[in-house]
C-alpha cells in the first residue's frame, strides 16, 4: 500500500513566521504535489515536482515556495505566513511524468495562522 | 481553470443509484477522464478512470459517450458512507490534475 505521510495533522502559527510542511512518500514515485484547499474554492495546485531538484510553478505558487532534494520527500515553505494562507494544504504522490495514473493523498495539514 | 463542469451537490436516499454527470466539452485525444472521491478532513482518493465506453470496477462505473465530451459516474445502491464530494477529472500525458470543485453527494436514511 502506498503511503504518503505529512508531518502535522494541525498546525497553529503567526503571522510572518517561516512554515515549513513536510511530505514524505515510500512508494518511490517520481510526482509529488502540493494543494490546498478552501471551501467553496475545491483543491488548487500550489507546486508539483517531477524529479528531484526540479519544481514546476502550479495554479497559485505566490507566498510559497517548494524543495525536493530527495526522491521520497517533498517540502512546502511559507517564507513569511500570512493570515490568507490558512487553509488545508494536502500533499500528493504518482508514478508517472504527470498525473495520468492515480495520485496518491496524504491525510492534509490543517494550518492557522493568527 | 477546471476542464470539468459538474454538478455543485447531490442527494439521494439510501439504496438507490446515483448518477453523477460531468462536461468536458474541450477533452483532448490523449485526455483520461478520472473521478476522486474525497470524505472530510481526508485527501481525496481514486475512484475510477477510463477512456471511452464504460469501466466498472468494485466501486463503481463510469460511462462514457463516443463523443467522449461527458461521462458519468455511476455508483450502485449507495449507503450513507458514500457521503462524500466527487470530483472529476480529464487529464493527458503532459498536464498536472486540475481539481474543479467537485460535487457534494449527501446520502439520507
Amino acid at each position: 500500500d502506498v503511503k504518503v505521510t505529512q508531518s502535522s495533522r494541525y498546525l497553529v502559527k503567526r503571522t510572518g513566521e517561516k512554515v515549513f510542511l513536510e511530505c514524505v512518500q515510500d512508494m518511490d514515485h517520481e510526482n509529488m504535489f502540493w494543494y490546498r484547499q478552501d471551501p467553496g474554492l475545491g483543491l488548487r495546485l500550489i507546486y508539483f515536482s517531477y524529479d528531484v531538484k526540479m519544481k514546476e510553478k502550479g495554479d497559485i505558487p505566490e507566498g510559497y515556495s517548494v524543495s525536493r532534494e530527495k526522491k521520497e520527500r517533498f517540502s512546502l515553505i511559507l517564507e513569511s505566513a500570512s493570515t490568507n494562507q490558512t487553509s488545508m494544504y494536502l500533499c500528493a504522490s504518482s508514478s508517472t511524468p504527470t498525473g495520468l495514473y492515480e495520485q496518491y493523498f496524504g491525510p492534509g495539514t490543517r494550518l492557522t495562522v493568527t | 481553470l477546471a476542464k470539468t463542469t459538474q454538478p455543485i451537490s447531490m442527494d439521494s436516499y439510501e439504496g438507490q443509484e446515483v448518477n453523477i454527470t460531468c462536461s468536458h466539452n474541450n477533452i483532448a485525444t490523449n485526455d483520461y477522464i478520472t473521478w476522486y472521491q474525497q470524505f472530510p478532513s481526508q485527501g481525496p482518493r481514486f475512484i475510477i478512470q477510463g477512456y471511452k465506453t464504460k469501466v466498472t470496477n468494485e466501486v463503481a462505473s463510469l460511462f462514457i459517450p463516443a463523443d467522449r465530451k461527458s461521462s458519468t459516474l455511476s455508483l450502485p445502491r449507495v449507503s450513507l458512507s458514500d457521503t462524500a464530494v466527487y470530483y472529476c477529472l480529464v487529464e493527458g500525458g503532459n498536464t498536472p490534475l486540475v481539481f474543479g470543485k467537485g460535487t457534494r453527494l449527501s446520502v439520507i436514511a
